[in-house]
């Protein structure tokens, strides 16, 4: 019964390649997120999504690109790897307000 | 705007000693704030919380309480062990999620 649970954990591609990484969250919360983790642990938030619209949409690359099916699924894709974007990357959601965030358990993405 | 600040690390302390991380804020509302664990190698875990001034949130032998009047929230706990080796993030809510940049934490036996 994962409340925010991604896919895969982990993910080793090429440079150049396109791939997809998959969030879901059970919680009912109205709000979801793409962070980036850098080497040095710092955590970096890419996309907002509230109730599948967009909301935030910080400096990121055109190459990413957040999609939000329906409320409890927000997708991350994203086009020509470079090995720049070799992190992890953590789904969250939020009720909104003051209200905390559940993380998942991040997706490791190794471009070689 | 809305910020968090907290000790660099690492942190390295031995089994059994006093652990203190000490963050502070700047918010221009009435934030939540919150202390997240993250163990190696894993994901980010709620540690505790607390959501108005004197509250104190605490949680697997970790404390912290919210002081409005230092804007602080610093983690303490009595006596660390071995698998409280993680990293640390501080970070307040207030519509938006703001977080401090994260303390290594390193407990030698």
């Amino acid at each position: 019964d994962t409340a925010v649970s991604q896919t895969p954990k982990y993910l080793v591609t090429q440079m150049g390649n396109d791939k997809s990484i998959k969030c879901e969250q059970n919680l009912g919360h109205d709000t979801m997120y793409w962070y980036k983790q850098d080497s040095k642990k710092f955590l970096k938030i890419m996309f907002s999504y509230n109730n599948k619209e967009l909301i935030i949409n910080e400096t990121v690359p055109n190459r990413f690109s957040p999609k939000s099916p329906d409320k409890a699924h927000l997708n991350l894709h994203i086009n020509s790897l470079e090995l720049g974007d070799s992190a992890v990357y953590f789904c969250a959601s939020s009720p909104g307000g003051v209200y905390g965030y559940t993380f998942g358990s991040g997706t490791r993405l190794t471009v070689v | 705007g809305n910020s968090v600040t907290q000790m660099e690390g690492p942190v390295t302390l031995s089994e059994e000693a006093f652990l203190t991380i000490n963050c502070t804020y700047t918010a221009t509302g009435y934030p939540s704030l919150f202390w997240y664990v993250q163990y190696p190698g894993e994901g980010l875990q709620l540690l505790l919380k607390a959501t108005k001034a004197d509250d104190k949130g605490s949680n697997k032998g970790f404390e912290a309480t919210y002081r409005k009047e230092t804007t602080s929230f610093h983690l303490e706990k009595g006596s660390v062990q071995v698998s409280d080796s993680a990293v640390y993030f501080c970070a307040l809510v207030w519509y938006q999620l703001i977080w401090g940049a994260g303390t290594k934490l390193i407990i030698k036996p």
